[in-house]
């Protein structure tokens, strides 16, 4: 199936623990993104990736760190998890100008 | 930075009723995208509709780019179009979306 596929779905974790969420998609796009929906279900985008080079990193806590080996896998790696991490993560891609974006089926992380 | 707004927030509907959902923003854009996230969190693609008018089964969408506005009408609903539905914008050199807060749509058999 062509996709954007996320792993894991669901993630518990406590706080202070380094976990990763992984992305992949085979739709051939150039450009991947992290978003992150918190409990009021708004969705805001973290970082975007663009042939393996980082181009928009949000205000977002230097604990988040994207990698990108290939142009087809965005993963995400989260230091000393806290509670206000708990949240909704999509990752999400694009051919670049145009065409729109297609999510990934998400990732709830909850920190205890 | 751009406004994206969305109304109403939301919305109790019968099944088989009509909607239109409203999505306003401040300023031009390049690409506009109507999302249905649905009970079990999915986000799925409904419209790539930066202007003009597309239709797909019972959903439409049209884009007045001039006047900063895009409509979606769901037509007959059905108790499986719930969820959230939400807009969303690029604009100017920004690379990203810029999501509405969305319209929570619940649609009672």
């Amino acid at each position: 199936d062509t996709a954007v596929s996320q792993t894991p779905k669901y993630l518990v974790t406590q706080m202070g623990n380094d976990k990763s969420i992984k992305c992949e998609q085979n739709l051939g796009h150039d450009t991947m993104y992290w978003y992150k929906q918190d409990s009021k279900k708004f969705l805001k985008i973290m970082f975007s990736y663009n042939n393996k080079e980082l181009i928009i990193n949000e205000t977002v806590p230097n604990r988040f760190s994207p990698k990108s080996p290939d142009k087809a896998h965005l993963n995400l790696h989260i230091n000393s998890l806290e509670l206000g991490d708990s949240a909704v993560y999509f990752c999400a891609s694009s051919p670049g100008t145009s065409g729109g974006e297609f999510f990934g089926p998400g990732t709830r992380l909850t920190v205890l | 930075g751009i406004q994206v707004e969305q109304s109403p927030p939301d919305l109790i509907l019968q099944e088989g009723a009509n909607s239109t959902l409203r999505c306003n923003f401040s300023d031009s854009v390049n690409n506009l995208q109507w999302f249905h996230q649905n009970p079990w969190g999915q986000l799925i693609n409904l419209f790539y509709i930066p202007s003009g008018t597309k239709q797909n089964g019972r959903l439409s969408a049209t884009t007045v780019a001039t006047e900063r506005y895009s409509l979606l009408y769901i037509s007959s609903s059905q108790t499986t179009d719930s969820g959230v539905y939400f807009c969303a914008v690029i604009s100017g050199s920004q690379g990203n979306l810029i999501f509405g807060k969305g319209t929570k749509l619940s649609v009672k058999p």
